[in-house]
């Protein structure tokens, strides 16, 4: 199938460290990447490919992919962190691109 | 940059046409893709075009109804929505493909979004 399932939410105490996870069968053939979205902005690119980090990006995060499971760790993690993280890929054909639900991260 | 604009309130079955406008980068060289935020929803791809105006491909919910082409030479993206539904209501965003020449699914540029409401 042509699905990406994440976690609708999740917590994290401040400072702590929050993995969130992204799975689907197309992940066995394309990369991910990682969004972070914030009310009343644009996402904005978290990491892609092999685990790279976007430009800008804090050292705190870092993704991971082994197999159909892809993974976001936020380590330390900050207040300005709390966002909706999406993860995508692309279908099982290539063609067309595909998001996952995802996630909501709060910070306590 | 990207700038989208365009989005406003229709009927259902009536038509928009949104824009994109680009600048700062060699938009020529890039794929790009129109994606889009339900109110209270996660995102949703609706469309993508390669740099050269070809390979293009839709989302099942649109295909057939939205169409995307792009201006090389205005340095602007545009998605002609047809037979708009209620369920089209979201903020429609442009993005940017990563890598030159290349169609991946990592999107490095996003414009601000333009808000399109369908309501009778």
């Amino acid at each position: 199938s042509s699905e990406l399932t994440q976690a609708p939410a999740m917590s994290v105490a401040l400072g702590q460290t929050v993995r969130i996870t992204c799975q689907g069968d197309s992940l066995r053939l394309f990369y991910s990447s990682w969004y972070q979205k914030k009310p009343g902005q644009a996402p904005k690119l978290v990491a892609y490919g092999r685990g790279i980090r976007a430009s800008g990006i804090p050292e705190r995060f870092s993704a991971y992919s082994s197999g159909n499971t892809a993974s976001l760790t936020i380590s330390e993690t900050q207040a300005e962190d709390e966002a909706d993280y999406y993860c995508n890929s692309r279908d099982s054909i290539g063609n067309h691109v595909i998001f996952g639900g995802g996630t909501k991260v709060t910070v306590l | 940059n990207l700038l989208e604009s365009g989005g406003g309130l229709v009927q259902p079955g009536g038509s928009l046409r949104l824009s994109c406008a680009a600048s700062g980068f060699t938009f020529r060289s890039y794929a790009m893709s129109w994606v889009r935020q339900a109110p209270g929803k996660g995102l949703e791809w609706v469309s993508g075009i390669g740099d050269g105006g070809g390979a293009i491909f839709y989302g099942d919910s649109v295909r057939g109804r939205f169409t995307i082409s792009r201006d090389n030479s205005e340095n602007t993206l545009y998605l002609q929505m047809n037979n708009l539904r209620v369920e089209d209501t979201a903020i429609y965003y442009c993005a940017k493909d990563f890598r030159p020449g290349a169609r991946d699914n990592w999107f490095d540029l996003w414009g601000q979004g333009t808000l399109v409401n369908v309501s009778s």
